[in-house]
């Protein structure tokens, strides 16, 4: 039963400090997706890749966040300096291949809960 | 961009009683609508899905419904069970939301025994 992981799965640091997590999708699957979800605004879409390709960071803050797909199996979301107000957990998804106008679901990973204090 | 909105926030039903919770979309041209079930610290889950050239799609105790004209879709639950305890989502993507799901505020699902 192929899933998406993530690492880590708790993270907890000083306000400052760089966090990196990381996600590998499931094999085959070319898009990638970073959600991040609280109590107070749900689940945000922050970035997602497409073949690799960033196709929309909208959602994420420029001035701290960042998001890359160095290779097919490895997806990283970073954070420089973090805030407490990052505080939340964060999913990265998968998707295969759209066929035609069809668009296929996402798979969730397990998510990584990061507190900063 | 899409907009999707959930209704109720909370949902508190009997045990063998049924839910029902309901979702708008505003792009006409999303033809994609899953939906996940989240229980307490685990990953969303998708549960079911529905696409744009079926109105109705069933799969054991939970079916969903969509109203393209309308614009909205629907879960229901039927014969619930303490298990069905949790958060679910509804999303929508397509037409100019290609492959980004938008997701709905979640409603917290409490099946008393």
């Amino acid at each position: 039963d192929a899933r998406v992981t993530q690492t880590p799965r708790h993270k907890v640091t000083e306000m400052g400090q760089e966090v990196t997590m990381r996600c590998q999708p499931i094999l085959g699957h070319n898009t990638v997706f970073w959600y991040r979800q609280t109590m107070m605004q749900g689940l945000e879409l922050l970035a997602y890749f497409r073949n690799r390709a960033p196709l929309d960071d909208s959602g994420m803050p420029k001035d701290r966040f960042s998001a890359e797909m160095p290779d097919a199996t490895l997806a990283t979301l970073k954070i420089q300096p973090s805030e407490p107000r990052d505080s939340a957990v964060y999913f990265c998804a998968s998707g295969p291949r759209p066929s035609g106008r069809a668009t296929d679901t996402q798979y969730f990973g397990p998510g990584t809960r990061l507190t900063v204090l | 961009g899409e907009n999707v909105e959930q209704h109720p926030s909370t949902l508190s039903v009997q045990e063998g009683d049924s839910a029902v919770i309901k979702c708008t979309y505003s792009d006409s041209a999303s033809n994609y609508f899953p939906w996940y079930k989240q229980e307490l610290g685990k990953r969303p889950q998708l549960i079911i899905d529905i696409r744009s050239n079926v109105g109705e799609k069933k799969d054991q105790r939970i079916a969903v419904t969509l109203n393209k004209t309308a614009k909205h879709f629907s879960l229901h639950i039927t014969e619930t069970q303490p298990e069905d305890s949790a958060v679910y989502f509804c999303a929508a993507t397509g037409g100019t939301s290609y492959g980004k799901l938008t997701f709905g505020q979640g409603t917290i699902l409490t099946v008393h025994p």
